[in-house]
């Protein structure tokens, strides 16, 4: 799986949109970008996913960029239980199998 | 539908024992996957079980193991508990392998005295 970079921190006012950024380089062909997060104590949570088309759900757009070497997770409207590690991942699917690999993540924190 | 719900929550064991962890994976999910996490190394990886099979196994040494029963609730163990084996330990299901989709559990958290 390609490699992922993120910030290791950002801080964003609460009720602003949070634009997390990830690059992905090296991403292949074949490859989809997954957003995770992890509230502190809890496990990870599933967010979004994309293989090139820009995607949106109740919980967060991704955009990815044309090149698909970066992608931008957007939180439209950030509140303090947004506050978490934000994890990019960059994965091959099908028979592979479920394996996910995580890196440092962005941790952020969302202020009143 | 419930979550995917671990067993113990918390638990504390000294060096050398061995230690059970369980996972009860949401319905009708037949992939368990299991990842430890800790402060230094962040999440990783340990192994992923689909049908009762292991499918694939992380860099880990063979004092952790871990197996899948026919109703897809899966355990694991560590053997000759070290102080480094302190962790979170993460269990998550999917309803298909290949899927990216993961449902993790709140975790079991092991303290190794």
């Amino acid at each position: 799986d390609a490699k992922t970079t993120q910030p290791p921190s950002m801080d964003c006012a609460e009720g602003r949109a949070a634009n997390l950024p990830c690059n992905h380089s090296t991403i292949s062909g074949n490859e989809y970008v997954y957003w995770y997060r992890q509230i502190h104590s809890q496990g990870p949570q599933y967010i979004i996913h994309g293989l090139k088309n820009n995607e949106t759900n109740e919980m967060a757009s991704l955009i990815i960029t044309e090149d698909r070497k970066s992608s931008t997770l957007i939180l439209p409207h950030a509140t303090l239980r947004d506050t978490a590690v934000y994890y990019c991942i960059v994965r091959v699917e099908g028979n592979a199998g479920n394996m996910l690999t995580f890196g440092g993540g962005t941790r952020l924190m969302v202020k009143p | 539908k419930a979550g995917v719900t671990q067993t113990p929550r918390y638990l504390i064991k000294t060096r050398g024992q061995q230690v059970t962890l369980s996972c009860s994976p949401i319905s009708g999910h037949r992939s368990v996957s299991w990842y430890q996490q800790t402060p230094g190394q962040g999440l990783q990886f340990l192994f992923e079980y689909f049908s009762e099979t292991q499918r694939n196994k992380g860099n880990f040494p063979g004092r952790f193991s871990g197996r899948q029963f026919s109703n897809s609730r899966s355990e694991m163990n560590v053997s000759t508990l070290e102080l480094g084996d302190s962790a979170l330990y993460l269990c998550a299901s999917s309803y298909r392998v290949g899927s990216g989709e993961l449902f993790f559990g709140e975790g079991s958290r092991l303290t190794v005295l």
